[in-house]
């Protein structure tokens, strides 16, 4: 079975710095990977997918991540933070075929610092 | 412009007190998904219904039921809430089964608290 594992539980970050949260899978087949995004009172929302092709990824308000098979990792990042930005980011995994679930980590705190 | 609400935002039960979660979408998507996120957890699937089929994942405890009586509506029903059960109950859609290049549409959640 695939899991997904977001070591940094919170990341504190000053506005306007670049910011990088990991995300590390494993599976022993062929996966799909998703960032979703929470803003506080809200449901999750797509940042970004990679399916296949090229291994980075733009998505929406900035941010992008870089599919990297070698290091089973997925790592999102965004080059000049914004307060709007303050949020909970979890990366999902699953399996390249068939009708399977998505398989969430456990999430990362992001907070802007003014 | 919400596309999948759920009713309350917050929900207060008693120990052992049946509650009921719903959730309703207006993007006449196949799937509907129930999702529990304890604080500082994953979410984690409980079942997902594909039209009336209904999916339930093998560690879900019995006393979590769902029903979808039409494509626009999906409940959660907890028949004996425990402290345990405390949590965001959080409901998605999607076009088609499986989750697996399909985006998923999330609703704000329900938080359930037990006292």
């Amino acid at each position: 079975a695939q899991s997904v594992t977001q070591l940094d539980s919170q990341v504190p970050v000053f506005e306007e710095a670049p910011v990088e949260l990991r995300c590390n899978y494993s599976s022993s087949v062929s996966v799909y990977l998703f960032w979703y995004v929470q803003y506080p009172n809200q449901g999750l929302q797509l940042l970004l997918k990679y399916l296949s092709g090229s291994t980075l990824v733009k998505g929406i308000n900035g941010f992008e991540a870089e599919f990297n098979k070698s290091q089973t990792s997925f790592h999102l990042r965004k080059p000049s933070v914004h307060i709007s930005d303050t949020a909970e980011y979890f990366c999902a995994v699953s399996v390249a075929a068939g009708n399977e679930k998505l398989t969430f980590g456990t999430g990362t705190r992001l907070t802007i610092i003014p | 412009d919400a596309m999948v609400i759920q009713n309350p935002r917050y929900q207060v039960t008693q120990f052992g007190k049946p509650v009921t979660l719903s959730c309703s979408q207006t993007l006449n998507h196949n799937v509907m998904y129930w999702y529990q996120q304890k604080s500082s957890q994953a979410p984690k699937l409980l079942f997902h219904y594909y039209d009336k089929d209904f999916n339930n994942e093998a560690d879900t405890p019995d006393n979590f039921q769902s029903r979808r009586p039409n494509t626009s509506f999906c409940f959660l029903d907890i028949r004996s809430p425990g402290l345990g059960d405390a949590a965001m109950y959080l409901c998605a859609t999607s076009r088609h089964q499986g989750a697996t290049n399909e985006k998923l549409f999330f609703g704000s959640g329900t938080q359930l608290s037990v006292l």
